[in-house]
């Protein structure tokens, strides 16, 4: 048990819909990224936040957000989902010293029909 | 775009045998990482190598880097059944001080057949 939570472990839903996915990050780590793993992509980062400020943007579309609370756990956003969205979606969370070794949930996984 | 490559895409061997899989990247690095994957798991940190280090052990696992030839391998020796999953490497992007965009490859796919 990695210590980092992410609810829900499933979700089903429609083209077209949105939908939150949510991550609690170990006790103390600041910093909270999020990933996408679907079987033609790999691992892609998504975005990071620390300590509830964006810190690094990756391959995150526009019809995706996040944001990360004062109490440090973490949502991340998809809109107008497509059938291309259905992945892994994993959430992890790291300490705020080097070398930043990172945690990670044991995702939700996202299917849209 | 992506830093870390592995190879081989997949490996099979045999219970007790020992497992090589190997990490290319392109750019500087401050670290390199090694996670484990169990089948639609969440990724679990299995050893970090800076980037002055040449060589590093932690029980069964042996992981090199070869900064001039941007390149990493990992070894565990005696493999297990248990040892089946897919194995990543990680690079950091330099120059951030608080967390790292990490660059995670596409995996190698290890199983090993009791």
């Amino acid at each position: 048990d990695s210590g980092v939570t992410q609810t829900p472990k499933h979700l089903i839903t429609a083209t077209g819909q949105r939908v939150t996915l949510r991550c609690s990050p170990r006790s103390g780590d600041l910093s909270v990224y999020w990933y996408q793993q679907s079987l033609d992509q790999g691992l892609q980062f998504l975005i990071q936040y620390y300590n509830g400020e964006e810190r690094a943007k990756g391959n995150i579309l526009e019809r995706f957000s996040a944001q990360q609370f004062p109490d440090l756990h973490s949502e991340l956003n998809l809109s107008s989902l497509e059938l291309g969205d259905s992945a892994l979606y994993f959430c992890a969370s790291s300490p705020h010293r080097p070398p930043y070794e990172q945690y990670f949930g044991p995702g939700t996984r996202l299917t849209v029909t | 775009s992506q830093q870390g490559e592995e190879d081989p895409q997949a490996l099979s061997i045999q219970e007790g045998e020992n497992a090589t899989m190997n990490c290319s990247y392109k750019t500087s690095i401050n670290n390199l990482q090694w996670y484990r994957q169990n089948s639609g798991r969440g990724l679990v940190h299995l050893i970090l190598i800076r980037s002055n280090e040449r060589e590093k052990h932690s029980g069964r696992l042996r992981v090199t880097l070869d900064t001039s030839k941007k390149s990493s391998s990992l070894l565990i020796t005696a493999s297990r059944a248990a040892d089946t999953a897919s194995y990543f490497c990680a690079t950091d992007a330099p120059g951030r001080r608080t967390g790292n965009q990490f660059y995670f490859g596409t995996g190698t796919s290890l199983t090993v057949i009791p």
